[in-house]
């Protein structure tokens, strides 16, 4: 299975900023996924991103708030933009590969 | 379109009884399901997973679970519970067969376990 390394692990952010959140993945991946997990809810997909092509995101998830990147097969990232209190949530990617999951980023909007 | 429902939100069960944490999915093709655990303040770990092969799917930490096409179900069971398997569980399906790898998540049932 793919390992994932997923950075930063936490973090605190003051409201209308932007946080962008990395993923790398040991092995070339065709797809990867970044999902949100709201505090004590189920996780939730935001979007998908295959490389060299626009990502593709789920029903209520625009691409002017979380704007995604995929350079290469090996690496994605996610960005949060313009911050307010309800993003504070923990944010995942993952691969289709044995399914694993990146660490998560913990992030609190103050 | 796929979807699961976890039919308990909170099971709470005695250190050495057993554990039964019920999964029903939708699916319009051949599905491929999973378990996953979350700890507290720990990431998402795999427990096991179904691909069309074997019906009854073992894991790790002595859990399993049996695929019931016919039920729709797949539910995770363990003999005896310990203390360290107290946590947050997720269903989860995906039809890679629709060409979907997307994983569609249940709510989650939190595991208590009494000393």
């Amino acid at each position: 299975s793919a390992v994932i390394s997923q950075k930063p692990s936490r973090d605190i952010c003051q409201r209308g900023t932007s946080l962008t959140i990395q993923c790398q993945v040991d092995s070339q991946v065709t797809m990867m996924f970044w999902y949100r997990q709201q505090p004590g809810q189920s996780l939730t997909l935001i979007a998908t991103a295959n490389q060299g092509s626009e990502a593709t995101y789920e029903s209520g998830f625009v691409i002017d708030k979380f704007p995604i990147s995929r350079p290469n097969l090996t690496f994605s990232t996610l960005t949060v933009s313009n911050m307010s209190p309800e993003d504070s949530s923990i944010y995942l990617c993952s691969v289709e590969q044995g399914y694993t999951f990146g660490s998560g980023t913990r992030l609190t909007v103050v | 379109a796929q979807s699961v429902t976890q039919l308990d939100s909170h099971v709470s069960v005695s250190e050495g009884t057993p554990v039964l944490l019920r999964c029903n999915y939708s699916s319009s093709y051949s599905p491929s399901l999973f378990w996953y655990v979350q700890h507290p303040n720990k990431g998402l770990q795999l427990l096991l997973k179904y691909t069309s092969a074997a019906t009854l799917v073992k894991g790790i930490n002595g859990f399993e679970a049996e695929f019931k096409k016919s039920e729709t179900s797949f539910h995770l069971t363990k003999p005896s519970a310990h203390m360290s398997d107290a946590a947050e569980y997720f269903c989860v399906v995906s039809d890679p067969g629709a060409g979907s790898y997307q994983l569609t998540f249940g709510k989650g049932t939190k595991l208590s376990v009494i000393p």
